[in-house]
């Protein structure tokens, strides 16, 4: 089955410990993304790459770090958690770039 | 003022019905105009996905999009309540930044 697979879906934390989100997709696609979505903010994205060892900023990259070694993994990093990273985080994954996005199910992070 | 707005609802209909769901945009270069539908505790997942101006039909669903206006749309006739979701637009330009800018969403109820 095609998918974008995301660990963990939940997760609470404390403030300054880090952790990485991991996301996985298994249909070959160049382009992958991180959105953070908040009421009233809608998708925002956090970081894309558009393939192997090329990623670039998004609109609100602050406190976050991404790599793309392989073409189907794109982890999230959160070097030293604060509170306004609580959210809920989408990795997305598509063939083109950025063309119809395939979304994961989602991990809802909360920092306290 | 955001570059997409979309009314957050929630829209409440009757089983059956014919909804309308919009968003407006600021930016004359957006190109290509997507709708997503999210279900509770899910990712989003494409629905519609068109270029310019013009309508598009796909089912029960029909996207149209004025660019004079800056003005797009989602139709869905017989509504069910299956349907019941928050319905996302987003959209993109052709040259230059080619990320996706989403709307907030709009929730939507079909009663049965």
């Amino acid at each position: 089955e095609a998918q974008v697979t995301q660990n963990p879906r939940y997760l609470i934390t404390v403030t300054g410990k880090k952790l990485t989100v991991t996301c996985s997709q298994n249909m070959n696609h160049e382009y992958m993304s991180w959105y953070r979505q908040d009421p009233g903010l809608g998708l925002r994205q956090i970081y894309y790459s558009m393939n192997v060892e090329v990623t670039d900023k998004g609109d609100v990259p602050e406190g976050y770090k991404v790599s793309r070694k392989e073409k189907r993994n794109f982890p999230l990093i959160l070097e030293s958690p604060s509170p306004n990273q609580t959210s809920l985080y989408f990795c997305a994954s598509s063939p083109r770039h950025p063309g119809e996005q395939y979304f994961g199910p989602g991990t809802r992070l909360t920092v306290t | 003022q955001k570059e997409v707005e979309q009314d957050p609802g929630p829209l409440s209909v009757p089983e059956g019905a014919i909804v309308s769901l919009n968003c407006t945009y600021s930016n004359s270069a957006f190109q290509y105009f997507m709708w997503y539908r999210q279900y509770s505790r899910k990712g989003p997942e494409l629905l519609m996905y068109t270029y310019s101006s013009g309508n598009k039909e796909d089912g029960r669903f029909t996207a149209q999009v004025d660019k004079s206006s800056k003005y797009i749309s989602l139709f869905i006739r017989d509504s069910q309540p299956s349907d019941s979701a928050t319905y996302l637009c987003a959209m993109r330009q052709d040259t230059g930044r080619r990320a996706l800018t989403f709307g907030s969403g709009t929730r939507l109820q079909v009663q049965p």
